[in-house]
């Protein structure tokens, strides 16, 4: 069975510095992964995916994710983090054996960003 | 172009009620997918519809039906509420033939069970 874990309920960081978001999967095989941010009363919108080739994925919004096989990782970063970033993001996985395109998602880390 | 659409926003219902939740995927999408969002918890898969069938389903009890239209439309019922049930309907949409896919998400409907 699939899982993810996201360690951090909440991550604080201050206008204008780096902001890292951690997540970890369990999978067999190759995962595929995906990163998506929810804003209050919002859906899901969909930031970066890795599905094979260059470790280092970059998305929406100047987000980046970086996958890590061995350590089966899949860190979401941002260089500069802005106090619009504030947020709840999800990091999910995706079994590509699997007959369907089912997410698993992690539990969510809140993101605040003080100006 | 519309995203995906959910209705209604909001509803409240009491134990022991039906629910009927609608979903209208993005334009080109085949492939409908309904998540449960507790509060303060990532989504649950509930299951997933292509071609009007069942394609996959999570670990959720038998009171959570669906169906898919000939349109894509699709609709997930929910008998027999319970509290437990409060919780965030997201509906997903998605292109299913081939290729890696992702989700485009619908922004919820809110289901308050009193």
């Amino acid at each position: 069975a699939q899982s993810v874990a996201q360690p951090e309920d909440q991550v604080n960081v201050a206008e204008g510095n780096p902001l890292t978001v951690k997540c970890t999967y369990s999978v067999s095989g190759n995962p595929y992964l995906f990163w998506y941010v929810q804003y209050p009363n919002r859906g899901l919108q969909f930031l970066l995916k890795y599905i094979t080739g260059d470790n280092l994925v970059k998305g929406s919004y100047g987000f980046e994710a970086e996958f890590n096989k061995s350590q089966t990782s899949f860190h979401l970063k941002k260089p500069s983090a802005l106090v619009s970033d504030s947020a709840l993001y999800f990091c999910a996985v995706r079994d590509p054996k699997a007959a369907g395109n089912k997410l698993t998602f992690g539990g969510g880390t809140r993101v605040l960003v003080k100006p | 172009d519309a995203g995906v659409t959910q209705s209604p926003t909001h509803l409240i219902k009491t134990r022991g009620q039906q629910v009927t939740l609608r979903c209208s995927p993005k334009s080109g999408h085949d492939t409908v997918s309904w998540y449960q969002q507790a509060l303060g918890q990532g989504p649950q898969f509930i299951f997933q519809y292509y071609e009007e069938e069942e394609r996959q389903r999570g670990n959720f009890p038998d009171r959570f039906s669906g169906h898919q239209f000939p349109n894509y439309s699709s609709e997930l019922n929910v008998n027999a509420l319970l509290l437990g049930d409060s919780a965030l309907y997201l509906c997903a949409s998605s292109f299913g033939r081939q290729g890696v896919i992702y989700q485009y998400f619908g922004p919820g409907t809110r289901l308050l069970v009193l």
